[in-house]
């Protein structure tokens, strides 16, 4: 598996945005890019994820490289809510949903 | 939206006894489920992966008949840690893909601590 390089932590402000980056050199042609993020005490949950084209959703933005070796989370208005632990995973879609996670962002929100 | 349910949500148990984890997808069919576990502060370590009708595939160094993994319906998989140890002791998490979607869905996790 492709494997990912994400900062252990990171601190927001509430009602700021957030940038989460995640690094890919490694990244294969089939490799999808998925974020989840788990909240203390509770199952992983997905966010967003994508191929090459950047995305959008109710829970946040993802930008891709042109390169697709990096991409970065966008939450638009960081909330103590978003307060997680924020996983970007590789994944061949193509080949089933079997899903390795790598150490992961653990985010802060300041009131 | 899709949803997956475990059960118990915790458990304690004395060293020795065996425990059974559930997990269930309410609204959809999972011919597919994947078990991981987590210890406290550390990422999410792929156990198994469960399949409907068939032998679990385990991941490297995950000893199979100290894991028991049974999906015998397209909505249930169980996880059955035999003579558990206190080292055994840690949050355990399901997931599964709805048809169609190529997201995973997890559940809500079932904590385990072993004395």
């Amino acid at each position: 598996d492709a494997k990912t390089t994400q900062p252990n932590s990171m601190e927001s402000n509430e009602e700021e945005p957030v940038h989460l980056p995640c690094n890919h050199s490694t990244i294969s042609g089939t490799d999808y890019i998925h974020w989840y993020r788990q909240l203390p005490s509770q199952g992983p949950e997905y966010v967003i994820h994508g191929l090459t084209s950047n995305v959008n959703n109710r829970m946040a933005s993802l930008a891709i490289a042109e390169d697709r070796k990096s991409s970065t989370l966008i939450l638009h208005r960081a909330t103590l809510r978003d307060a997680a632990v924020y996983y970007c995973i590789l994944r061949d879609d193509t080949g089933g949903f079997k899903t390795i996670f790598g150490a992961g962002t653990r985010l802060f929100v300041k009131a | 939206g899709a949803v997956v349910s475990q059960h118990p949500s915790w458990v304690i148990c004395k060293s020795g006894t065996s425990v059974k984890i559930e997990c269930r997808s309410l609204d959809f069919q999972a011919t597919t489920m994947f078990w991981y576990r987590q210890f406290p502060k550390q990422s999410l370590m792929l156990m198994a992966t469960s399949n409907e009708g068939s032998k679990a595939t385990y991941e490297q160094g995950v000893e199979k008949d100290k894991f028991l993994i049974n999906h015998a319906s397209l909505t249930l998989s169980t996880l059955t840690v035999t003579s558990a140890h206190p080292e055994d002791s840690s949050f355990y998490i399901c997931s599964a893909s709805s048809p169609g979607a190529n997201v995973l869905t997890f559940g809500a996790g079932s904590r385990l601590t072993v004395l």
